[in-house]
């Protein structure tokens, strides 16, 4: 079983719908979660940390179930700019590795 | 700030060469991480470095090499290429500070093998 997995998608929406997607994680002791987001042949970068009681960062909106072993991540008011594969990462407690899941896709259309 | 920079960009190899891709980072992180990226199957972590001096191995360190003799430099060497090692390779260096837990990637290195 893969430590990350990720559905891959793609998801298409149109511009201004809710899209929701997870990641679920195999290992119980992880501690820090990550959604990074990486456009097309570019780098991934950092697009919000995931805390225990959820949090939002403008249209992102992040939770995560510790008892189920899975993040989410909501963005509402789609964007065309929101076009990427989002990236989900796991970190084991004091472990300097990170696991990275494959990524979902999703494309906003016009 | 440069942030992390890799040299170079693209290359093209012939099985059996050798090359050294470099990665430098200009934010004083002690962690640095060389990651493959291939189609449908995510970063996969190669080798990593916890500080100048220090590597280890990663979920796939067959045929690569790594040294970090310099704590802003992060140097990964292939000695004999194959057509497996075609793939995106990505460098990053992390920032570990309260509060923040942070990745940083360099633009990548578009890896072709012949």
């Amino acid at each position: 079983r893969k430590e990350v997995e990720q559905d891959p998608g793609p998801f298409n929406v149109p511009e201004g719908a809710t899209v929701a997607f997870n990641c679920t994680y195999s290992n119980s002791a992880s501690q820090s979660f990550f959604w990074y987001r990486q456009d097309c042949r570019k780098e991934p970068k950092l697009l919000m940390s995931v805390y225990s009681s959820g949090n939002e960062d403008g249209r992102f909106t992040a939770q995560l179930n510790r008892a189920s072993q899975y993040i989410s991540l909501l963005i509402r008011d789609s964007k065309l700019s929101d076009s990427a594969t989002y990236l989900c990462v796991v970190i084991p407690s004091n472990d300097y590795k990170l696991s990275f899941g494959a990524g979902t896709t999703v494309t906003v259309r016009a | 700030n440069a942030g992390v920079t890799q040299t170079p960009k693209f290359r093209v190899l012939k099985t059996g060469q050798s090359m050294t891709l470099l990665c430098a980072q200009d934010m004083n992180h002690e962690y640095m991480y060389w990651y493959r990226q291939d189609p449908g199957m995510g970063l996969r972590l190669i080798h990593y470095s916890v500080g100048e001096g220090t590597t280890a191995k990663g979920e796939v360190p067959d045929g690569y090499n790594v040294s970090r003799l310099k704590k802003q430099n992060f140097l990964l060497g292939l000695e004999s290429a194959a057509p497996s090692q075609t793939s995106v390779y990505f460098c990053a260096s992390r920032a570990i500070r309260t509060g923040e837990d942070t990745q940083y990637f360099g633009p990548g290195t578009r890896l072709t093998v012949l």
